[in-house]
């Protein structure tokens, strides 16, 4: 149980376009899903926290007119990266967590963005 | 907010149990340790979770002492499959996750 889906795992786009991110819980209900974001060799940096109906919750320093998060139900967030340039290039990781004391959150298997 | 800290990196060999510390002086009465295991370009993995003395799994145990200003986890008979970064956060589970370092566990042959 607690499986965490991604998609599409891997994308390539040019300068200035956008792109969205689906994540997933497959098997159970999410309260919470958070979005995250990893360079190469660094540890994974919270960008969002978003529960399903209302607006997401952005960390200091994350743009949230260029990274759009819906919440749309309690199994789907997705991540829109808007007008994206190369050093938006990076690893988006999601998770899930049912939000109760003792749950934890269930990560996904990750975006792989390159932006030319 | 509880910061963790570990090792930055550890080597191991094959067949070894191997034990990581981190500290987390200011953890909070609500929070819970969590461990997680991360390959390269993959997502991290839940590993374990405990809120005090001792928790085992399949996979591993997680030892936490009385004041919980520490937790070790401790993975028996490692292979060479278990080489990743682990991670250990503390959170009470309706709040965020910051990742510190991690430590980098090298099982050799």
């Amino acid at each position: 149980g607690a499986v965490v889906s991604q998609h599409p795992s891997w994308v390539i786009c040019k300068s200035g376009t956008s792109v969205k991110i689906e994540c997933r819980s497959l098997d159970f209900q999410a309260t919470t899903m958070f979005w995250y974001r990893q360079f190469p060799k660094q540890s994974l940096m919270l960008m969002a926290t978003s529960n399903e109906g209302s607006k997401a919750t952005y960390e200091q320093g994350v743009e949230k007119d260029k990274f759009l998060i819906n919440h749309a139900s309690l199994t789907l967030s997705t991540l829109t990266v808007t007008s994206a340039h190369p050093e938006d290039s990076s690893f988006y990781i999601c998770s899930a967590s049912l939000g109760g004391i003792q749950e934890t959150q269930y990560f996904g298997p990750g975006t792989r963005l390159l932006v030319l | 907010l509880a910061k963790t800290t570990q090792p930055i990196s550890m080597d191991s060999y094959e067949g070894q149990e191997v034990n990581i510390t981190c500290s987390h002086n200011n953890i909070a009465t609500n929070d819970y340790i969590t461990w997680y295991q991360q390959f390269p370009s993959q997502g991290p993995r839940f590993i374990i979770q405990g809120y005090k003395t001792k928790v085992t799994n399949e996979v591993a145990s997680l030892f936490i002492p009385a004041d919980r200003k520490s937790s070790t986890l401790s993975l028996p008979r490692v292979s060479l499959s278990d080489t990743a970064v682990y991670y250990c956060l503390v959170g009470d589970n309706f709040n965020k996750f910051y990742f510190g370092s991690g430590t980098k566990l090298n099982v050799k042959p």
